[in-house]
């Protein structure tokens, strides 16, 4: 059964950086690519990102970019989503999400599994 | 950048049909993905690629496409439906896009 489990809430000042991370279990962990989701209050879900876990690359969201790095550590089959210059309007439930693969091995254009989600919150 | 419109809130009866539009340029030529989120719970795929259902996602569940709308159509509506509704597209000018969602209520 597939688990990704997310880290903490966590409260940063403004200006600070947060880092998340999202643990895989039940896969193979390189075999599928990890995206990153965001849900501000009261907001939609936003894309932010998403990881080649098999590769390391990376490709952010342009309202991201620049703000936003996105890495895994293949030994401990996690992903990390590190945000920085932290803002009030940053304060958002952070997700991880699993992307779908094709049976020809492509990845799909859409969620099959996601994290229960972290909250960040950063005060005005 | 692509927009995805879908309707605020929608409201319905036990046992009833509640039908949630999705409208954007381009849908027609991609894929619709919808999502069920209940709070404090993670997004829960229940339609991929416009009508598809994942193992373990009722029958009750069902999603179209017509020109540049998208719709998810949950029957036999149950209490435990009860929850915000996103649709979401890939487009490779805006890569994932999200709807703007719809809050289903249970009466």
């Amino acid at each position: 059964q597939v688990h990704l489990v997310q880290s903490g809430a966590e409260v940063k000042k403004p200006g600070a950086s947060v880092k998340v991370s999202c643990e895989a279990s039940g896969y193979t962990f390189t075999s599928y690519a990890l995206h990153w989701v965001r849900q501000a209050p009261g907001q939609r879900l936003e894309w932010m990102g998403w990881i080649n876990t098999g590769t390391g690359n990376a490709k952010y969201s342009q309202n991201f970019q620049g703000r936003v790095i996105i890495t895994r550590d293949t030994s401990a089959s996690t992903a990390y989503m590190e945000l920085s210059s932290l803002r009030s309007v940053d304060t958002a439930v952070y997700y991880c999400a699993r992307a779908a693969k094709g049976s020809s091995g492509y990845f799909l254009y859409y969620f099959d599994n996601w994290g229960q989600g972290t909250l960040v919150t950063v005060p005005s | 950048s692509f927009v995805l419109t879908q309707p605020p809130s929608v409201s319905v009866a036990p046992g009833k049909t509640a039908r949630i539009s999705c409208g954007g340029d381009k849908i027609a030529e991609t894929g619709v993905h919808w999502y069920q989120h209940k709070p404090g719970q993670a997004p829960l795929l229940v339609i991929y690629y416009d009508s598809d259902r994942p193992s373990g996602i009722p029958e009750r569940f069902s999603g179209s496409k017509s020109g540049n709308t998208a719709t998810l159509t949950i029957s036999r509506v149950e209490a435990g439906d009860e929850a915000d509704y996103y649709c979401q597209v890939w487009d490779p000018s805006s890569d994932h896009v999200f709807g703007t969602g719809t809050k289903v209520t249970v009466l």
